[in-house]
C-alpha cells in the first residue's frame, strides 16, 4: 500500500528550538499539503505544493515557520523559533494532479510539544 | 460563518442503527466533497467523495449531495462500536487547485 511517510512521529523541544519536519509523498502524486490540528482549531491548511512550487502558503505564520519541498520525495515545514503555542499535530497530505476530483492521502502526523 | 459547518456532535448512536452526518458548505460553486474518518490519536482517512447530486453507495456508506441546498450527508448503516470517531466533511472549492476546506468534525459514539 502506498502510503504518506512523516517523520518524527513524536517530537518534544524547548521553547526557541528549531523544529523540522519532513514528509516524503506518495510516488506519483504532485500535491503536497501541510495541515496542523488542534482541539480548538481543528484541521488548519498551512501551505501547498504542486509540482514542488509554493502555490499557497497564506495560512502560515510567516515570521517563524517556512516550508519548502526541495524534491519530489521530500517537502519539509520548519519552525524557529518553536514557541509552546505551536504545540499541535502537524499532518502531511499528498494528492494527484489537481485537475481530477481525487482525495488527498495523508499522513501518520507528527505529534509536536514545545515546552 | 464558516465555510464548511458540521455539528460537533456528540452523537450517540445505539449499534445497529443509522448514523446521519451532515455538512453545509457556503461556496455555491464547489465541486467534490469528501468524507474522512479519524481515530482519536490517528490520521484522517478518506472513507468517501461525491461530486454529482444524489446518493453514492459503498457497502455500509451511503454519501449524499445536494448541491442546491448545500449540503453533504454520510449515513452509516448497521453502525458498529468500531464506527466511533470523528467524521470530517471535506469542500474542493470551485476552481483553483485541489485544496479542500474541512469542517470542524463531527464526534460519532456507536454504543452496545
Amino acid at each position: 500500500d502506498a502510503r504518506v511517510t512523516q517523520t518524527p512521529r513524536h517530537k518534544v523541544t524547548e521553547m526557541g528550538q528549531e523544529v523540522t519536519m519532513r514528509c516524503q509523498p506518495i510516488l506519483g502524486h504532485n500535491t503536497v499539503f501541510w495541515y496542523r490540528q488542534t482541539m480548538m482549531q481543528g484541521l488548519e491548511l498551512l501551505a501547498y505544493f504542486r509540482n514542488r512550487a509554493p502555490l499557497d502558503d497564506s495560512g502560515m505564520p510567516k515570521d517563524r515557520f517556512s516550508a519548502e519541498m526541495p524534491d519530489a520525495t521530500l517537502a519539509t515545514l520548519k519552525i524557529q523559533p518553536s514557541e509552546p503555542r505551536d504545540s499541535a499535530v502537524y499532518f502531511c497530505a499528498s494528492g494527484p494532479d489537481t485537475q481530477v476530483n481525487q482525495p488527498q492521502h495523508f499522513g501518520d502526523g507528527t505529534r509536536l510539544s514545545i515546552l | 460563518q464558516k465555510e464548511v459547518e458540521q455539528n460537533s456532535g456528540p452523537l450517540s448512536v445505539p449499534e445497529g442503527a443509522i448514523a446521519s452526518l451532515n455538512c453545509t458548505y457556503s461556496d455555491r460553486g464547489s465541486q467534490s466533497f469528501f468524507w474522512y474518518r479519524q481515530y482519536s490519536g490517528k490520521s484522517p482517512e478518506l472513507i468517501m467523495f461525491i461530486y454529482s447530486n444524489g446518493d453514492k453507495e459503498d457497502g455500509r456508506f451511503t454519501a449524499q449531495l445536494n448541491k442546491a441546498s448545500q449540503y453533504v450527508s454520510l449515513l452509516i448503516r448497521d453502525s458498529q462500536p468500531s464506527d466511533s470517531a470523528t467524521y470530517l466533511c471535506a469542500v474542493k472549492r470551485s476552481g483553483g487547485y485541489n485544496k479542500l476546506i474541512f469542517g470542524a468534525g463531527t464526534r460519532l459514539a456507536v454504543h452496545p
